[in-house]
């Protein structure tokens, strides 16, 4: 039982190149989330996919694009990486309670990104 | 808008003291409540919870924390403080109907030994 796993952990990108982080989870949750991580800021999310199917924006979508592929996997898409993408990048799922209510996310150990 | 705060940035304690980490919410419909703990390198893993109840809630690791609706705040507590807690804290409210939440900004902790 892996829990939540991302790929890369680490990855350098020139402003412009392109790139997917990948994420999967193991305990059939249906949420998905992907959220920044910068110094100060706390962790902001990107995007989010409450089930299967779905996908919406969080605080920060824009340069960013999501796939839901299956029950297990959610991707984030870099189009056109920019500097400051800079970033911490976390994946997480959760089981959400009845009623969309929020329930415990249980996170990835992340991703550490610079685009130069 | 809906806001999260953790008024403190760092907070320093000695081994041994006790501690408590402040949070304070903005909206005002019932919200669902967590505190998260981040070791360096790490995901984030959870404390503890509050949805409803009894307002006093425990958690892993000899954490507490209490909701004050009065105060729209949560609290987190621990009578006594190990270096091992050094780590940086954070707070994250949600909402039903919502299937997300938002975080604090983060209180960062050390532990003089």
């Amino acid at each position: 039982n892996a829990g939540v796993t991302q790929t890369p952990k680490f990855q350098v990108l020139k402003t412009g190149q392109s790139m997917t982080l990948q994420c999967a989870q193991d305990m059939n949750h249906n949420s998905m989330y992907w959220y920044r991580q910068d110094p100060g800021m706390g962790l902001r999310l990107i995007y989010y996919s409450a089930s299967e199917g779905t996908t919406d924006k969080g605080e920060v979508p824009n340069g960013y694009n999501v796939s839901r592929l299956n029950k297990r996997e959610f991707s984030l898409r870099l189009e056109s990486a920019a500097p400051s993408q800079t970033s911490v990048y976390f994946c997480a799922s959760s089981e959400a309670g009845g009623q969309g209510a929020p329930d415990t996310q249980y996170f990835g150990p992340g991703t550490r990104l610079t685009v130069l | 808008a809906q806001s999260v705060t953790q008024p403190d940035i760092h907070i320093t304690v000695s081994e041994g003291a006790s501690l408590e980490l402040r949070c304070n919410y903005s909206y005002g419909a019932t919200p669902y409540l967590f505190w998260y703990v981040q070791s360096p390198g790490q995901g984030l893993q959870l404390l503890l919870k509050y949805f409803s109840g009894d307002t006093l809630v425990q958690g892993i690791k000899g954490f507490e924390a209490e909701f004050k609706r009065s105060q729209s705040s949560f609290n987190l507590r621990k009578p006594s403080v190990h270096w091992s807690d050094a780590a940086e804290y954070f707070c994250a409210v949600g909402y039903s109907g919502t299937y997300k939440y938002i975080f604090g900004t983060g209180t960062r902790l050390k532990v003089l030994a």
